[in-house]
């Protein structure tokens, strides 16, 4: 166990519907990152946050995909209108920034899109 | 971005052999990492090598970085099964990840 918890583990829904995931980090870091991965290839970086700025999001990202961290601590993640494409793994991460900064993973929302 | 990309992207070994992998990025870095992710599962960081160091140790890992040919690799001895997992390699500063190298350890 990291200590980075998602919630939910697994999520099943149907084309068109609006999904939310929840990711809380290790308690004092202050860099939190979503990343997508499907079978096969690595994660692909989504969007990261440092407190509660976002300061980039991948181009990946479409007007679908909104982000949020509230107060600098849990983050949300949600897809509007899912299509079967989205359907893959979303891992979160976070860290404490620094020259040498590390990554802490979840263990990921696997999102099955029908 | 600190993209790395790993190479071979499979490798399929005994057990007991070692096994070699290799990264390469294309931008300055202040260090270089590298994950280790089992099926299913988020990603475990294994090692951070500095820009300013050249080779770097931890238990059966051997990880060396060479910043002129913007490389690295990862050595692991007298491998076990449950070494067989994805290896992912990445720089710093919003790190992003390569397709990974995806071993397997023969019994």
């Amino acid at each position: 166990d990291t200590g980075v918890s998602q919630n939910p583990r697994h999520k099943i829904t149907k084309r068109g519907q609006n999904v939310t995931f929840r990711c809380d980090p290790i308690s004092e870091h202050n860099r939190l990152y979503w990343y997508r991965q499907t079978l096969g290839q690595g994660p692909e970086f989504l969007t990261y946050f440092q407190n509660e700025a976002q300061l980039e999001k991948s181009r990946l990202l479409s007007d679908r995909f909104s982000a949020e961290r509230p107060k600098g601590s849990f983050s949300t993640l949600e897809i509007q209108r899912t299509e079967q494409g989205d359907s893959a793994m979303y891992l979160c991460a976070s860290s404490l920034y620094s020259l040498n900064e590390k990554l802490f993973f979840g263990s990921g929302t696997q999102l099955s899109v029908l | 971005s600190q993209q790395g990309e790993e190479d071979p992207q499979a490798l399929s070994i005994q057990e007991g052999e070692n096994a070699t992998m290799n990264c390469s990025y294309k931008t300055s870095i202040n260090n270089l990492q590298w994950y280790r992710q089992n099926s299913g599962r988020g990603l475990v960081h294994l090692i951070l090598i500095r820009s300013n160091e050249r080779e770097k140790h931890s238990g059966r890992l051997r990880v060396t970085l060479d910043t002129s040919k913007k490389s690295s690799s990862l050595l692991i001895t007298a491998s076990r099964a449950a070494d067989t997992a994805s290896y992912f390699c990445a720089g710093d500063d919003k790190i992003i990840f390569g397709k990974g190298t995806r071993l397997h350890i023969l019994p």
